[in-house]
């Protein structure tokens, strides 16, 4: 079964700094997608961004970006010009051919004013 | 479109008694899945849906748990006997058939079992 391990329970970061929330995964296909969502404190989970496997530009939405390494498994979120309101959990999630989704532990990101 | 709607929002109940959870999956949408989150455990799959048949329920924790999609447009999740154990944030989720189609939550039910 595929795993997603998400290795930073906490991070935190000044407002309108940078910041790069790590994923890894494991797997044995070829074909699959990769998602980070978010996870306000209302608990309600927010698409992020989203990443095909076969292509190999990383995903961009505003000032969120994806660093994807297929051959390294890795599939961090960075996240520029950190706003209050970018404070969240944030789930990496991988979704396999058979449509099956697989998420991370979490990672709870803190904005400093 | 009105997104994921899961009703109730909030449900407390006393250990022992029924407790039904329903999700209505965004129109058109082929695949539902359904998911307890719980600061020990984070986010499990319980069970997930296509064309309302249900294709890996290896997620639900045991038999006092039921899922069922009679239609594309409504789900159950149901608990009975319930146990404070299963006391949990309980979401629905939602897709598009395809690899690459993205799941969309519902708000959560927050279920309190005393």
């Amino acid at each position: 079964a595929q795993t997603v391990t998400q290795s930073q329970p906490e991070m935190s970061v000044q407002e309108a700094e940078t910041v790069t929330l790590s994923c890894t995964y494991d797997t044995s296909e070829s074909d699959y997608y990769l998602f980070w969502y978010k996870q306000p404190p209302s608990r309600q989970m927010i698409l992020v961004i989203r990443q095909e496997a076969y292509k190999q530009q990383n995903a961009t939405e505003n000032r969120f970006s994806v660093n994807f390494q297929k051959a390294a498994k890795s599939f961090s979120l960075k996240i520029s010009d950190s706003q209050l309101g970018d404070a969240a959990m944030y789930f990496c999630a991988y979704r396999s051919a058979t449509s099956q989704f697989y998420f991370g532990t979490g990672t709870s990101l803190t904005v400093i004013p | 479109d009105a997104g994921v709607i899961q009703s109730p929002r909030h449900e407390v109940t006393e250990m022992g008694q029924e407790v039904t959870l329903r999700c209505k999956p965004i129109s058109g949408h082929d695949y539902l899945f359904w998911y307890r989150q719980t600061m020990m455990r984070g986010l499990e799959l319980l069970i997930y849906f296509n064309n309302n048949v249900p294709i890996d329920d290896s997620g639900m924790p045991e038999d006092r748990f039921s899922a069922k999609m009679p239609n594309a447009s409504f789900s159950t999740l149901k608990i009975q006997p319930s146990e404070p154990r299963d006391s949990a944030v309980y979401f629905c989720a939602s897709s598009l058939a395809g690899g690459g189609e993205t799941q969309y939550f519902g708000p959560g039910t927050r279920l309190l079992v005393l």
